[in-house]
């Protein structure tokens, strides 16, 4: 079965400190993992996805197949990344979407 | 600014009585996708269409949940009669195809009480 987790519900730093959102999936196959946020009274969008291997926004995350894991990093933290973040994956050759849980990730001055 | 347009945004209803909701995904974009968010929790698909033809509903509730794209643009989802445990925000998005970016509107937040 597809399944995301991510163990931290909430995950507060300050300003210019490193951040690391973890992610675990289980999947039989080869997988699409992303990553969605959604902003202060603002719509779910997305942020990277791994195929595309980018940076956005200083955001970066690597596919680790033999960990399972997706976790999204960015060296400094701004106060303008506080938001909620979700890891979801898709099978490749479709788009649905199995999300995990959620983060909120709270960036303090 | 240009998107998925949901309605309405937010909805209070009593137990028992029915409720739908509304989309119209960006022009353009074959593929819909409902998806309920209990609080708490990440959105869980209910159901895909591709233009008018249901894809995937294998996760709703078709005893009491229904939706519809009839000309495969906007789509209609409906809750008949809905149950304290509906209560959630229900996301509408949209994609052009496989593999591609899901856009999602800004969602409707139920409250059944």
């Amino acid at each position: 079965a597809q399944r995301v987790t991510q163990p931290e519900k909430l995950l507060s730093v300050f300003k210019g400190a490193p951040v690391e959102l973890k992610c675990n999936y289980s999947y039989s196959g080869s997988p699409e993992l992303f990553w969605y946020v959604q902003y202060s009274r603002q719509r779910l969008q997305l942020l990277l996805r791994h195929i595309s291997r980018e940076s956005i926004k200083g955001f970066t995350a690597d596919l680790n197949k033999g960990e399972t894991s997706f976790h999204l990093k960015k060296p400094f933290a701004q106060e303008e990344d506080s938001a909620m973040y979700y890891c979801a994956l898709s099978s490749r050759g479709d788009q649905k979407l199995v999300f995990g849980t959620g983060t909120r990730l709270l960036v303090s001055p | 600014e240009a998107g998925v347009a949901q309605s309405p945004r937010y909805k209070i209803i009593e137990k028992r009585q029915s409720v739908a909701f509304w989309c119209n995904p960006i022009s353009g974009h074959a593929t819909l996708y409902w998806y309920q968010q209990i609080l708490g929790q990440g959105p869980k698909l209910l159901i895909q269409f591709q233009n008018n033809g249901v894809v995937d509903d294998s996760q709703l509730p078709k005893d009491r949940f229904s939706a519809e794209r009839l000309k495969g643009v906007d789509s209609t989802l409906k809750i008949q009669p809905a149950k304290l445990e509906d209560s959630a925000v229900y996301l509408c998005a949209g994609g052009q195809g496989m593999n591609t970016e899901a856009f999602f509107g800004q969602g409707t937040r139920l409250t059944v009480v």
